[in-house]
């Protein structure tokens, strides 16, 4: 089955540090993976994808992430925390061999970027 | 990027009538659409699957006679809160898979509030 983990309900960090949002999954085929943030009543934002190749993806609004096999994670982070990027992200897998597009999101995690 | 339009962005209505929201893919043919539903500070959890011009895919424990979706075009797919109550009160939200890519863009969310 599949399954996405965000281990931290709440995240905070200092404006200007760097910032980490962990993520892990499970899937029994190849996983595509993606991060989506959301403000306050509205939708989800796109902010970038693993499909495949290079590790390391870039994303919108400085955020990267890095896929990594071995430990089934894919971690969100950026070099340095803007106090508007206080929201709510959300990492999501989608199972490449299940011939479906259904996404299976984490619990999200609340990012707060203290001035 | 694509564009996913959602109406109404907030609606309120009485116990039990019904209530139409509507997602639209502006700029792109959407063969499938998702219905999600989020409970506060709480993660999306997947309702159906709406693939145009056949039936919808209800998830496990939704009720199909109760959340009535229509995608009857490329473009549209409609979700009816039929008979609702106030435990039907909720923030919904749609995605939309283009074809030719791989991730899936949501509209901005309905908030329905039922008194």
């Amino acid at each position: 089955a599949q399954s996405v983990a965000q281990p931290e309900d709440q995240v905070n960090v200092a404006e200007g540090n760097p910032l980490t949002v962990k993520c892990t999954y499970s899937v029994s085929g190849n996983p595509y993976l993606f991060w989506y943030v959301q403000y306050p009543n509205r939708g989800l934002q796109f902010l970038l994808k693993y499909i495949t190749g290079d590790n390391l993806v870039k994303g919108s609004y400085g955020f990267e992430a890095e896929f990594n096999k071995s430990q089934t994670s894919f971690h969100l982070k950026k070099p340095s925390a803007l106090v508007s990027d206080s929201a709510l992200y959300f990492c999501a897998v989608r199972d490449a061999s299940s011939g479906t597009y259904k996404y299976i999101f984490g619990t999200g995690t609340r990012l707060k970027v203290l001035a | 990027g694509a564009v996913v339009s959602q109406h109404p962005s907030r609606v309120i209505c009485k116990s039990g009538t019904s209530v139409k929201i509507e997602c639209r893919s502006l700029d792109f043919q959407a063969t499938t659409m998702f219905w999600y539903r989020q409970f506060p500070k709480q993660s999306l959890m997947l309702m159906a699957t709406s693939n145009e011009g056949s039936k919808a895919t209800y998830e496990q424990g939704v009720e199909k006679d109760k959340f009535l979706i229509n995608h009857a075009s490329l473009t549209l797919s409609t979700l009816t809160v039929t008979s609702a109550h106030p435990e039907d009160s909720s923030f919904y939200i749609c995605s939309a898979r283009a074809p030719e890519g791989t991730e899936a863009f949501f509209g901005q969310g309905t908030r329905l509030t039922v008194v």
